[in-house]
């Protein structure tokens, strides 16, 4: 089945600062999604995206589905930013997402 | 977007009882579920595909007997975690899709199922 994989495992940024986390997937998908969990664990959807980019607020990204990646772009990072973010993603029909291992994200002031 | 709703969001048992946890998916219909489980500091691992009408469909090394799944309804899918064990204290969170096929999944609150 697919695989995710996530860089880097972990982040420290200081306020303000921008970042970009990537997904790499091992094969073609139809499904591409970002979250975001919160401390309390729920999953906070930030972007669905097979292929293209999308933007929402301080948060962008972008799939390139032939290259098999995805990138989601923080800028102007703030405190309330830190949490994991997870990428995930399905092959085809409606098979669960796989997830990758997350990006455990810390913005100090 | 959609909205699933998960229930209780934390839950404390004593060892050898039997948890229940409801999905529910609030405004839309789903044929399909899926339950995973999240170990701290660890990613979501896939438990099981719940299918309306018929039997869940478990991943490798996932008990049927001890994690029951029943999917009666459209619109709500249960996890019982049956004669629980401390091992089994985890986050338990199911997810939903507003159609068959490349669509968007969305997730329940989570449960945080401690066995004491």
């Amino acid at each position: 089945g697919i695989q995710v994989e996530q860089s880097p495992p972990d982040l420290i940024l200081q306020e303000g600062a921008n970042s970009t986390l990537r997904c790499n997937f091992s094969d073609s998908v139809n499904n591409l999604q970002w979250f975001h969990q919160n401390p309390w664990g729920q999953l906070i959807n930030l972007f669905y995206i097979p292929s293209g980019t999308k933007q929402n607020g301080r948060l962008s990204a972008t799939t390139v589905a032939t290259e098999r990646y995805s990138l989601l772009y923080i800028s102007s990072s703030q405190t309330t930013d830190s949490g994991v973010y997870f990428c995930a993603s399905e092959g085809s029909g409606n098979t669960p997402l796989v997830f990758g291992k997350g990006t455990r994200l810390s913005v100090i002031a | 977007g959609a909205v699933v709703s998960q229930h209780p969001s934390r839950v404390i048992c004593k060892s050898g009882t039997s948890v229940k946890i409801e999905c529910r998916s609030l405004d839309f219909q789903a044929t399909t579920m899926f339950w995973y489980r999240q170990f701290p500091k660890q990613s979501l691992m896939l438990m099981a595909t719940s299918n309306e009408g018929s039997k869940a469909t478990y991943e490798q090394g996932v008990e049927k007997d001890k994690f029951l799944i029943n999917h009666a309804s459209l619109t709500l899918s249960t996890l019982t975690v049956t004669s629980a064990h401390p091992e089994d204290s985890s986050f338990y969170i199911c997810s939903a899709r507003l159609a068959t096929m490349n669509t968007e999944a969305f997730f329940g609150q989570g449960t945080r199922l401690t066995v004491v």
